[in-house]
């Protein structure tokens, strides 16, 4: 099976920083990476697919980046809106997810 | 644009099962695979396995294998899953999405249900 290490589990951040998080992959998935926002009772969203492909309607302050092996998710501009929990996912073989990322106010 | 609903909240026994369904609208069900997926309270989120229904065939995650069966009835453009002996570390939130990619398993989830809340306490 595919592992996906994601870090950092915690991340807190002011309104209008610039965060990183980054997800890794146990063997190589190409560029069949997602990641998702998720809110408290909420399904996930859809943030970006194939690594850096920014899914319609969500902001272009997300982008994402990587292949292989490293990928990382920046959001930009950090709005009230946008903290949440970040999980990124492979689909290279089936699925399999990061252990997420929390994204906090300072 | 495709909606999907899923069954209510429930509550089951250790060692029972628990059926959950997953209704699709609003746009085409046959040529897209429904996954399910897993999150514990406060935790992260797991694949459990997912099927085309045009196909009719499930995968299943290594993890769930034995335990899950998924299906489709493609005329009421529905999906199920259905776990088997229970336990208590199986309380959580189960989400049925939508695999993005035309006939693909391997693929991002565009949509999700809203999630079922399923607890199992004795």
């Amino acid at each position: 099976d595919i592992q996906m290490t994601q870090s950092p589990s915690t991340l807190s951040a002011f309104v209008g920083d610039t965060v990183t998080i980054t997800c890794r992959a146990s063997q190589s998935i190409s560029d069949l990476l997602a990641w998702y926002q998720q809110k408290p009772g909420k399904a996930p969203k859809l943030l970006i697919y194939k690594a850096s492909t920014l899914q319609s309607e969500v902001s272009s302050r997300f982008s994402g980046s990587g292949s292989g092996t490293e990928f990382t998710l920046t959001i930009s501009s950090l709005q009230p809106d946008d903290f949440a929990t970040y999980f990124c996912q492979q689909y290279s073989t089936y699925s399999t997810f990061g252990g997420g990322t929390k994204v906090e106010i300072k | 644009q495709v909606q999907l609903v899923q069954s209510g909240a429930e509550v089951k026994k250790p060692g029972s099962s628990v059926k959950v369904s997953c209704k699709a609208s609003g746009g085409t069900f046959s040529s897209y695979a429904i996954s399910w997926v897993r999150q514990a309270p406060g935790q992260g989120l797991e694949w459990m396995g997912g099927i085309i229904p045009i196909f009719g065939t499930a995968n299943y995650a290594q993890k769930f294998q034995g335990r899950v069966t998924i299906t489709a009835d493609k005329s009421t453009s529905t999906a199920y899953m259905e776990l088997s002996s229970l336990r208590s570390e199986d309380t959580a939130v189960f989400y049925c999405a939508r695999n993005a990619g035309w006939l693909q398993l391997n693929d991002a989830f565009d949509i999700w249900g809203q999630g079922t809340m399923v607890t199992v306490s004795s």
